[in-house]
């Protein structure tokens, strides 16, 4: 069971906007940043939003992150196709002393 | 620019023991921390372990799936990660990550491409 809750999918046709929630708890999200990660199809993940709403050179502002109390999201505005891929939230967890990532939800561009 | 690339996975037996190795390179590594992530065949990403910087500590942290079964350690002066892996259960399998922890906290920067772990009779 992953420790924190993603929706399994969402879906979007391009120019669409998607949100994309991640609910945690106290010792998680609610004590750390979360960062978020794009897998693409057969690749390594790369890192897309951290700190919870900032996101590393590479990435267009298309894609924002916010958090407020225990849950946050990811928001991807004018869907293309190339989004297409599964995003994972993640936060350090105190009380675990270790890492804890949702159970990605898989991106559709129909 | 950072890179980061496995190697040591393969085919091995139930109750079996298998090393992992990740060169690194582009980044300070004596001075990073370190962080193993795995994905089993279809499924979610999964934090398995990180090292502390030697400056700090050289710590090692476990998720409760591999404690006391597997041990993470390095070699700065090869700028090396390794993942010791022994007991392995046919749930060990899948592709292990190794990635560069920038801020302490689990922001993984960068990644290698993974190496397949298979556990099989």
């Amino acid at each position: 069971q992953p420790g924190l809750t993603q929706p399994p999918s969402a879906s979007g046709t391009p120019g669409q906007k998607v949100t994309i929630s991640c609910s945690g708890s106290s010792s998680n999200i609610g004590s750390n940043p979360v960062n978020w990660y794009q897998q693409l199809p057969g690749t390594a993940p790369k890192l897309l939003i951290y700190n919870s709403n900032q996101r590393p050179s590479g990435f267009p502002d298309r894609f924002s992150g916010s958090k407020s109390g225990t849950s946050a999201s990811l928001a991807i505005s004018g869907l293309q196709s190339d989004d297409e891929a599964d995003y994972y939230c993640a936060a350090w967890d105190d009380s675990l002393n270790g890492g804890v990532f949702g159970g990605g939800t898989k991106l559709t561009v129909l | 620019e950072e890179q980061l690339m496995e190697s040591g996975g393969g085919l091995v037996k139930p109750g079996g023991s298998l090393r992992l190795s990740c060169a690194a390179s582009g980044f300070r590594f004596t001075l990073a921390w370190m962080t193993w992530v795995r994905q089993a065949p279809g499924k979610g990403l999964e934090w398995v372990g990180r090292m502390k910087s030697s400056p700090s500590g050289g710590t090692t942290d476990y998720a409760a799936a591999v404690k006391g079964r597997f041990t993470i350690s390095r070699d700065d002066s090869k700028s090396t990660l390794y993942l010791q892996m022994n007991s392995l259960e046919t749930e060990d399998m899948g592709v292990y990550y190794c990635s560069h922890d920038g801020d302490f906290k689990g922001r993984l920067d960068s990644w290698g491409q993974g190496t397949l772990v298979t556990v099989s009779s």
